[in-house]
């Protein structure tokens, strides 16, 4: 059975500041990886998907990361900012379309 | 890109009653669709799995007849909670993956609906 664990649970920085969120999942076997963004009370922004032959993805200030044989992936936020805090999720998606999901990272970037 | 509408974005009920939750796409036609439910401070929970004009298919530990699952078409799929007591109170959401997208696109993605938050007192 896949786990996901997302450390830390919460994250305070200062705005300005790069930073890295983790992963580690106990099953190597998955066919895709996304990072996603829930903003409180709110649906999911999916912000990064790196399928299992990838091994990292790219958007704006954001990096994703994949070492599967590990069992780890990254996302680094570059020069974050206050409009960055939020909840960072990520999932595992395997053989079926079924997610697995982290609890989280909860970041606060301070002006 | 693709939208997914999730209705209501919260509800308060009174235990014992029934509350319903749509799911829609937007631009796109859903074939298959999932519910998820998460409690405060843990992970997002898959339900079950909706696709269009089947019998979803439940996780285990999940009551289906409790949640009701109808994906009656191809942009539409609603959650009933029936006869819902204080503990099934959680944020629930839907995703949805567009089936008209070849393999290697972005429908690996899965669309997420904004949430349900679900209070019953």
């Amino acid at each position: 059975k896949q786990e996901v664990t997302q450390i830390p649970a919460a994250l305070s920085v200062p705005e300005g500041e790069n930073l890295v969120l983790n992963c580690s999942f106990t099953d190597s076997a998955i066919y895709n990886l996304q990072w996603f963004r829930q903003d409180p009370g709110k649906g999911l922004t999916s912000l990064l998907l790196i399928q299992s032959s990838q091994r990292e993805q790219t958007s704006g200030r954001l990096n994703a990361s994949l070492d599967k044989s590990s069992g780890r992936s990254t996302l680094y936020i570059a020069a974050s900012q206050p409009g960055d805090s939020a909840t960072y999720l990520c999932a595992l998606q395997g053989g079926s379309e079924k997610l697995v999901f982290g609890k989280g990272t909860k970041l606060t970037v301070n002006p | 890109g693709a939208v997914v509408s999730q209705h209501p974005s919260w509800v308060i009920c009174k235990s014992g009653t029934s509350v319903k939750i749509e799911c829609r796409s937007l631009d796109f036609q859903a074939t298959t669709m999932f519910w998820y439910r998460q409690f405060p401070k843990q992970s997002l929970m898959l339900m079950a799995t909706s696709n269009e004009g089947s019998k979803a298919t439940y996780e285990q530990g999940v009551e289906k007849d409790k949640f009701l699952i109808n994906h009656a078409s191809l942009t539409l799929s609603t959650l009933t909670v029936t006869s819902a007591h204080p503990e099934d109170s959680s944020f629930y959401i839907c995703s949805a993956r567009d089936g008209g997208r070849g393999a290697g696109s972005t429908n690996e993605k899965l669309f997420f609906g904004s949430g349900t938050q679900l209070s019953v007192l």
